[in-house]
């Protein structure tokens, strides 16, 4: 059974065209995480959602955009890809707590053209 | 400074022996989290064992351990009797504090298993 999925699994886009990956989870979790991860680096986290508290990292590009209407779904918005955002993006989800583990999905791969 | 160091980039070893993959890690707070989690060629990242600071006795999971010296700072993962599928990369990630949810990860180690 699917715990975290994400959608599409594989996703080419062109410079500088918007893109969208989509996240959805069934584990009830309040926490949900998205990364970049690129290729044999550890990921990088891109920012968080505890509920509805929107966390961005300092260092995320103003390019990423993230949305979470509900608990089960998240959203990636790449608003103007660059060659360089080309990467794994791992969703993950948590629950609230420190000492709880994250759940990953299987990773979308963008490629961008 | 390295928060999360992990010294071996790749490692071989034999099916059916035991493995150690070495994690040391640099916090001042007092309450932390370990994790070590394992990335198959497919990409998705698989949690394996979790280490809080004030946890007494190491922990283990199945074939997985977690050696946890605290004093030292380390908190190694062993795989006994290892398997061709364990074949993949492994992070060691750590928490710093109760109310944060961000992780530090290592740089990993590939784990190549030999028939």
């Amino acid at each position: 059974d699917a715990m975290v999925i994400q959608n599409p699994r594989y996703q080419v886009t062109q410079f500088g065209k918007p893109v969208t990956l989509s996240c959805s989870q069934t584990l009830n979790h309040n926490v949900m995480y998205w990364y970049q991860q690129k290729s044999s680096q550890a990921p990088k986290l891109l920012f968080h959602y505890y509920d509805k508290d929107f966390n961005n990292e300092a260092d995320t590009p103003d390019n990423f955009q993230s949305r979470r209407p509900n608990t089960s779904f998240c959203f990636l918005d790449i608003r103007s890809p660059g060659l360089g955002d080309a990467a794994m993006y791992l969703c993950a989800t948590s629950r609230g707590g420190s000492s709880y583990e994250q759940y990953f999905g299987p990773g979308t791969r963008l490629t961008v053209t | 400074a390295q928060k999360i160091t992990q010294t071996q980039p790749g490692m071989f070893v034999q099916e059916k022996e035991a493995v150690t993959l070495d994690c040391t890690y640099d916090t001042s707070d007092p309450s932390y989290g370990l994790f070590w989690y394992k990335q198959p060629s497919s990409g998705e990242m698989i949690f394996l064992i979790y280490q809080g600071s004030y946890d007494q006795q190491n922990a283990t999971e199945g074939r997985y351990s977690l050696n946890f010296q605290k004093a030292r700072k380390s908190a190694n993962l062993v795989i006994s009797a290892s398997q061709l599928g364990d074949s993949a990369m492994y992070f060691c990630a750590m928490r710093e504090g109760e109310a944060n949810y961000q992780l530090i990860w290592g740089a990993g180690t590939k784990l190549i298993i030999k028939p």
